[in-house]
């Protein structure tokens, strides 16, 4: 077990939805990253808040948004959702500000089916 | 060309063998190399963490790193049936930078 909780676990929704995933980083950790994980595109790297603040953008759609709250959870919002957006994503927090994966630990994942 | 190549195999070895997964990437800037494990339903986890080219041993993982070659590799020794997962390579251009993850090479080690 990582620290890492992600809810809800599974998500299953038709297109045009918004859903909104949640993740609470492990005590102490100030960087949340989400990451998208597909058959297609593996693991990839959406984006990374750290302590409130938006530090990085990797490969996130428009109708994609994120946010860090005061108490450091996180929420990754999904809008118009495509058949494509089908997907695992996947939280994980860090102490540090830095991407360097050695500080970065994954929780379980939330499985997304858009239907 | 894709900036990170991994087989995704299945991979299938008998129980005590040696094995061997590899990656090649396209960016010669990259210089932090990662892999991680990853098994069914779960998040993936940190193996190996490597800077620049070279070896790194730790217990029965050894990670190798050929820039000149652009080339990755990760060895299990006296692999057993829990080292059966999705083994995923990574790299970054510095601490900061975002990570770049190949697509994962399934492993399967046989009883």
């Amino acid at each position: 077990d990582s620290g890492v909780t992600q809810t809800p676990k599974h998500l299953i929704t038709a297109t045009g939805q918004r859903v909104t995933l949640r993740c609470s980083p492990r005590s102490g950790d100030l960087s949340v990253y989400w990451y998208q994980q597909s058959l297609d595109q593996g693991l990839q790297f959406l984006i990374h808040y750290y302590n409130g603040e938006e530090r990085a953008k990797g490969n996130i759609l428009e109708r994609f948004s994120a946010q860090q709250f005061p108490d450091l959870h996180s929420e990754l919002n999904l809008s118009s959702l495509e058949l494509g957006d089908s997907a695992l994503y996947f939280c994980a927090s860090s102490v540090l500000a830095g991407g360097l994966a050695d500080t970065q630990y994954f929780g379980p994942g939330t499985r997304l089916t858009v239907l | 060309q894709k900036e990170v190549e991994q087989d995704p195999g299945p991979l299938s070895v008998p129980e005590g063998a040696i094995v061997s997964l590899n990656c090649t990437y396209s960016n010669s800037a990259f210089q932090y190399f990662m892999w991680y494990r990853q098994y069914s339903r779960k998040g993936p986890e940190l193996l190996m963490y490597t800077y620049s080219s070279g070896n790194k041993e730790d217990g029965r993982f050894t990670a190798q790193v050929d820039k000149s070659s652009k080339y990755i590799s990760l060895f299990i020794r006296d692999s057993q049936p829990s080292d059966s997962a999705t083994y995923l390579c990574a790299m970054t251009l510095n601490r900061d930078d975002k990570i770049i993850f190949g697509k994962g090479t399934r492993l399967h080690i046989l009883p």
